[in-house]
């Protein structure tokens, strides 16, 4: 079946303009995780969702970043204003069980952010 | 705070021989670690998962421990092979802010360069 994708791969965007990376995850996986990922690091959690609810969004760094999973599977990650700093690879996964820790995690390919 | 340590430098081995990667974390006490490993350019893709209560985790050439008085995870891969070089991340699940629900926060990651 298919895995995790997300759109677009690639985005060049200017300095002050708002983007939206969408993630489409496993059919069937409940919860939903968004991390961003600098070269040469891990992973480094954002937020992640349960159903439509969000759960955490602890590791969102401002208030420019917000998400949403309206229906419970399809996820949107905005980033309003969008500085340099922001330029990173943006990576969703989804996990058939409810995040506890001991749940599979699937990642997509990532969309690589570049704000110019 | 919370940190999740993999040894930064690059691990080279010979092929036939076993790798061993640590990682190591300090103010946590998680009740999961997983392992997964990363290819150049693609997600991380789950390989073990542990519970705190297990000490070990085999599967095919792979091997896990789990210390948690030591607080540490040795990762092993036996008989390795020059496919198996990639980079590998450890993680642990985090109380999420706020609900007390889990998600996974992942280490820096080590890169292991099998040499034939």
């Amino acid at each position: 079946g298919a895995g995790v994708s997300q759109s677009p791969r690639y985005k060049v965007t200017k300095r002050g303009q708002d983007v939206a990376l969408r993630c489409d995850p496993i059919s069937g996986h409940v919860s939903l995780y968004w991390y961003r990922q600098a070269l040469g690091q891990g992973p480094e959690f954002l937020t992640y969702f349960n159903y439509e609810a969000q759960q955490d969004k602890s590791g969102l760094p401002n208030d420019r970043f917000s998400a949403e999973r309206p229906e419970g599977s399809i996820s949107t990650l905005t980033i309003q204003r969008t500085e340099q700093r922001d330029s990173a690879m943006y990576r969703c996964a989804s996990s058939l069980d409810l995040a506890g820790g001991s749940e599979t995690q699937y990642f997509g390919p990532g969309t690589r952010l570049l704000v110019l | 705070s919370q940190k999740i340590e993999q040894n930064s430098e690059a691990l080279n081995i010979q092929e036939g021989k076993t790798a061993t990667l640590t990682c190591n974390y300090t103010n946590y006490s998680p009740a999961y670690l997983q392992w997964y490993r990363q290819d150049p350019g693609r997600g991380p893709v789950f390989l073990l998962l542990i519970r705190e209560n297990e000490k070990e985790k085999r599967k095919e050439r792979l091997k896990v421990t789990f210390d948690t008085t030591l607080k540490q995870s040795l990762f092993h891969i036996t008989a390795s092979q020059p496919a198996d070089s990639a980079t590998y991340l450890c993680a642990l699940d985090k109380v999420g802010f706020g609900t007390g629900r889990r998600a996974l926060t992942f280490g820096s990651g080590t890169r292991l360069q099998v040499q034939p």
